[in-house]
């Protein structure tokens, strides 16, 4: 399967904090984008980082990529009680077939 | 709200009935995809459609039935399914297909069979 990896599964913090979710891949990609999932709803996406970028800033998400170790992070600053959702890494292979293969997902949980 | 509209939100059906999911754009996006998910697992793709051609379709068993009517529409065609394919099945869209856009998906379509 070319399904990436997230860590954590689940993560709770207060609001205010930080969040880190972390992706790992299995293949050469193309791009590799961040979306989040409220419960019961589509997913949004959030960021793209394509696979000559090392880092990415959008508002409060801060992504970095590392082709070498295949790997992404995704930084949620100042966080909200509004960012409690499904986050999903998203990654666009190189292989001709042109799917996008979706991560395992982190649940954030933000408590005011 | 967003800019696939998918209908109906939800549909209850059984085994034997003939039913289909609806999804329509006006984004000018010439790709189009179905996914489904599980509950807590991530979307994982059936159908993909590059102008108006079913391009890619990922070993979905033959009682899911594709349709891209027009460059704004795309329908899923459903019959005699199995109570394992309850699911959420979410379009989305994007420019082309492979390129560096993102999709923009719909609010899905919660799909219980009996």
């Amino acid at each position: 399967s070319q399904q990436g990896e997230e860590d954590p599964q689940a993560l709770s913090i207060q609001e205010g904090e930080n969040a880190t979710m972390n992706c790992s891949y299995k293949t050469s990609i193309n791009n590799l984008q961040w979306y989040r999932q409220n419960s019961g709803r589509g997913l949004v996406h959030l960021i793209l980082i394509r696979s000559n970028e090392r880092e990415k800033h959008s508002g409060r998400l801060r992504v970095t990529l590392d082709t070498s170790k295949k790997s992404s992070s995704l930084l949620i600053t100042a966080s909200r009680a509004a960012d409690t959702a499904s986050y999903f890494c998203a990654t666009l292979d190189q292989t001709g077939a042109n799917n996008l293969f979706f991560g395992t997902g982190t649940r954030l949980t933000v408590i005011p | 709200d967003t800019e696939v509209t998918q209908t109906p939100k939800h549909l209850v059906m059984g085994m034997t009935n003939k039913k289909s999911l609806k999804c329509e754009q006006h984004m000018g996006h010439r790709a189009m995809y179905w996914y489904k998910q599980k509950a807590k697992k991530p979307p994982e793709l059936m159908f993909v459609y590059s102008y108006e051609k079913l391009s890619i379709n990922e070993s979905v068993p033959s009682r899911f039935s594709p349709e891209c009517p027009n460059s704004s529409l795309l329908n899923l065609h459903l019959h005699a399914l199995q109570p394992e394919d309850s699911a959420l099945y979410l379009c989305a869209s994007s420019q082309v297909i492979g390129s560096n856009q993102p999709q923009h998906f719909g609010d899905g379509t919660r799909l219980s069979i009996l």
